[in-house]
């Protein structure tokens, strides 16, 4: 069975600071990660997916994840945060092959302060 | 390139009735996919449907059904509604119906159907 764990779900930086939300991953079988970013009354848009082809992944809006398999981790970074990032931040993990269903995470709600 | 259309947008219904919520997916995507969205349990799979057939289903009661037509547009019906069932309802796009080596799965959602029930 697979599974993502979120790790905070509230995370506070300040204009200009370092992002990082975390994500560990649990799957069976060699897993595509992605994470998906949700603004208020919107739907879920992708930042950046992990394929099984390079490990460091970068995605838009300035951010990037780094595919772990010895830590199943699946971390988003960005180095110095905007206002606009303020948002929930979802990753989710699906099976290779398998047909489309993607399990999330709790979800990581990400405020930016001036 | 139009994105994922989701109608309607918002809608208040009471116990007991059913609901039916539409989605057309983008140009050319076959495979729709819903998802349940609540403060309580998160973002939850419901059901996928390829070429007007559920090929995934998630771990939600007989009321929750769907269903896709033959253009790829798709709706899905709750009967007899719950409290519980209060919840952004997205579906969500994707351009083939298998992952393989250039489909990585990814999904294109579009703005939901936020359901209240009362």
């Amino acid at each position: 069975a697979q599974s993502v764990t979120q790790l905070g779900s509230h995370v506070s930086v300040s204009e200009g600071a370092l992002v990082l939300l975390r994500c560990n991953y649990s799957s069976s079988v060699p897993p595509y990660l992605f994470w998906y970013v949700q603004y208020p009354n919107q739907g879920l848009q992708l930042l950046l997916k992990y394929t099984s082809a390079a490990t460091l992944v970068k995605g838009i809006n300035g951010f990037e994840a780094e595919f772990k398999k010895s830590e199943t981790s699946f971390h988003l970074t960005k180095p110095s945060a905007h206002m606009s990032d303020a948002a929930e931040y979802f990753c989710a993990v699906s099976r290779m092959g398998g047909y489309n269903k993607l399990i999330f995470g709790a979800g990581t709600r990400l405020a930016v302060h001036p | 390139k139009a994105g994922v259309t989701q109608t309607p947008r918002y809608l208040i219904k009471t116990r007991g009735q059913q609901v039916t919520l539409s989605c057309s997916p983008i140009s050319g995507h076959r495979s729709v996919s819903w998802y349940q969205q609540t403060p309580g349990q998160g973002l939850q799979f419901l059901f996928e449907y390829f070429s007007e057939t559920q090929r995934n289903k998630g771990n939600f009661p007989g009321r929750f059904s769907g269903r896709q037509f033959s253009n790829s547009r798709s709706e899905m019906n709750v009967s007899t509604l719950e409290l519980g069932d209060s919840a952004l309802y997205l579906c969500a796009s994707r351009l083939h119906g298998e992952q393989g080596a250039g489909n990585t799965g990814e999904l294109f959602f579009g703005e939901g159907s936020r359901l209240t029930v009362l």
